[in-house]
């Protein structure tokens, strides 16, 4: 059961656009999400977060919109740069539902973005 | 937010043998967790690493498989024991607190043959 999905394997967009990474979940427990992204061979780089009571966050060009009705959520980077070109993993926690839920993330099968020059 | 070193970054060992990854963190933190990520596949969440306690394993992983210690707030080990090819994996600790993101090591490339 696949509880985060990114729908899109992979996306590409010229350098200097808008890119729009999608995710969706189902676990209706979940209210924190974060976005991670990853080049090869490194671990997951911490890019951006959101809570639930939020349905915005923007730190410099990644701004994350939360859509909870919809289960949905979107990594916006503006401008994108080639240095952009990774594995973007969305994530979510449990944050509110405490014990052993408490701090574990469940993540996305990862969107490949490249950034044309 | 932590910084974290893990290693070895690689290693190709023989099915039946046991490897043991190592974790350290540059700062004390409460949670630490170990992750796998198959062959194009996601991250997937193996157990919490507790302090002076034992591990929370989640479903589909056991404690005789992946044995973890956590001795203190800085440092956790994982070891993959009695290995098969369907373990090679790339395996990641975490660590920190949340309103910073959780923080990733490198990683650990294993291949089994």
């Amino acid at each position: 059961d696949q509880q985060v999905k990114q729908n899109s394997p992979s996306l590409s967009v010229q350098e200097g656009r808008i890119s729009i990474l999608n995710c969706d979940y189902t676990n209706s427990m979940f209210d924190y999400f974060l976005w991670y992204k990853k080049y090869p061979a490194e671990g997951p780089t911490f890019l951006i977060s959101i809570s639930s009571i939020k349905d915005k966050n923007e730190d410099g060009r990644f701004t994350v919109f939360l859509n909870k009705s919809a289960k949905h959520l979107s990594l916006h980077i503006v401008p994108s740069q080639p240095g952009d070109s990774a594995v973007y993993f969305c994530a979510a926690s449990a944050w509110g539902a405490g014990g052993t839920s408490y701090g574990k993330l469940t993540f996305g099968q990862g969107t490949i973005l490249t950034v044309h020059p | 937010s932590a910084v974290i070193s893990q290693k070895p970054s690689r290693d190709i060992c023989q099915r039946g043998t046991s490897l043991t990854i190592q974790c350290q963190v540059d700062s004390q933190v409460t949670m630490m967790f170990w992750y796998r990520q198959q062959p194009g596949q996601s991250l997937t969440l193996i157990a919490t690493a507790n302090q002076g306690s034992e591990a929370t394993y989640e479903s589909g992983f056991v404690i005789d498989k992946f044995p973890i210690s956590r001795p203190n707030l800085t440092f956790s080990t994982l070891t993959v024991s009695n290995m098969s090819p369907e373990d090679s994996s790339i395996y990641l600790c975490s660590g920190g607190t949340a309103s910073y993101g959780y923080t990733f090591g490198s990683g650990t490339r294993l291949t089994v043959v």
